[in-house]
């Protein structure tokens, strides 16, 4: 059974860059026909996509995020990362891994989620 | 891009059938057979519940489905049971991106 988890700091200070990780178990980031995703949920509001990396390297993001996003995979630890710039308080959220089925563009797995607070 | 539009709420008995609505633009919805649909309970991840707009992933029961007309989707629970209660988001594919809908809280009366 595939499983994710996500961690990292639940405190980031405004102007800061956060920064997560997504550990993957019971199958291979590196496996074709997947993509791996993250998302994210301002508490008490709806699901926003921040982007994905395919199995290929090649990696898309939300326009409105794009300038301030980079995922990246390290295939030796089976892990895939995010990293989100400059965050202001609206970038507080639980945030979510999640694999995407390629063909299908859905999330079929996703971690239990992460809070990430931008405070001072 | 901008949100797919749910309704905020929608609620029934149990034993009746709902239906919640997920309007796109011709550029996501109306443009590709991708849409999928995530039940949400309180303090949990969303599960997937619908993908390629009809497609029930194994487990998921066939009280579920899914249907699309032009630039709208629709997720359809029939036989609705108390354990449906949760947040349902609809999420489809725009070309290189992703976008989902606001969310739909469901009441089960």
């Amino acid at each position: 059974q595939l499983q994710l988890q996500e961690s990292g700091s639940g405190l980031v200070k405004p102007s800061q860059t956060l920064s997560l990780t997504c550990a993957v178990s019971g199958g291979s980031i590196s496996s074709g026909g997947y993509s791996w995703s993250w998302i994210r949920q301002p508490p008490g509001k709806g699901l926003e996509w921040i982007g994905y990396i395919y199995h290929s390297g090649s990696t898309y993001y939300n326009p409105s995020l794009k300038s301030r996003v980079t995922i990246s995979v390290d295939r030796s630890k089976n892990q895939f990362s995010l990293k989100l710039s400059s965050v202001t308080a609206a970038d507080t959220a639980v945030y979510y891994c999640a694999r995407g089925m390629d063909t299908a563009m859905a999330f079929d797995y996703w971690g239990q989620g992460t809070l990430v607070t931008v405070s001072s | 891009q901008s949100a797919l539009t749910q309704p905020a709420s929608v609620s029934g008995s149990p034993g009746q059938s709902i239906t919640i609505s997920c309007t796109g633009t011709s550029s996501d919805v109306g443009s590709y057979n991708l849409v999928s649909w995530y039940q949400q309970h309180p303090g949990k991840a969303p599960k997937l519940m619908i993908y390629e707009g009809s497609k029930r992933p194994s487990g998921v029961s066939n009280r579920f489905s899914g249907s699309k007309s032009g630039n709208t989707a629709s997720l359809t629970i029939s036989g609705l049971q108390a354990e449906d209660e949760a947040d349902y988001y609809c999420c489809s594919y725009a070309g290189s991106s992703t976008v989902f809908g606001g969310g739909t809280k469901l009441t089960v009366l």
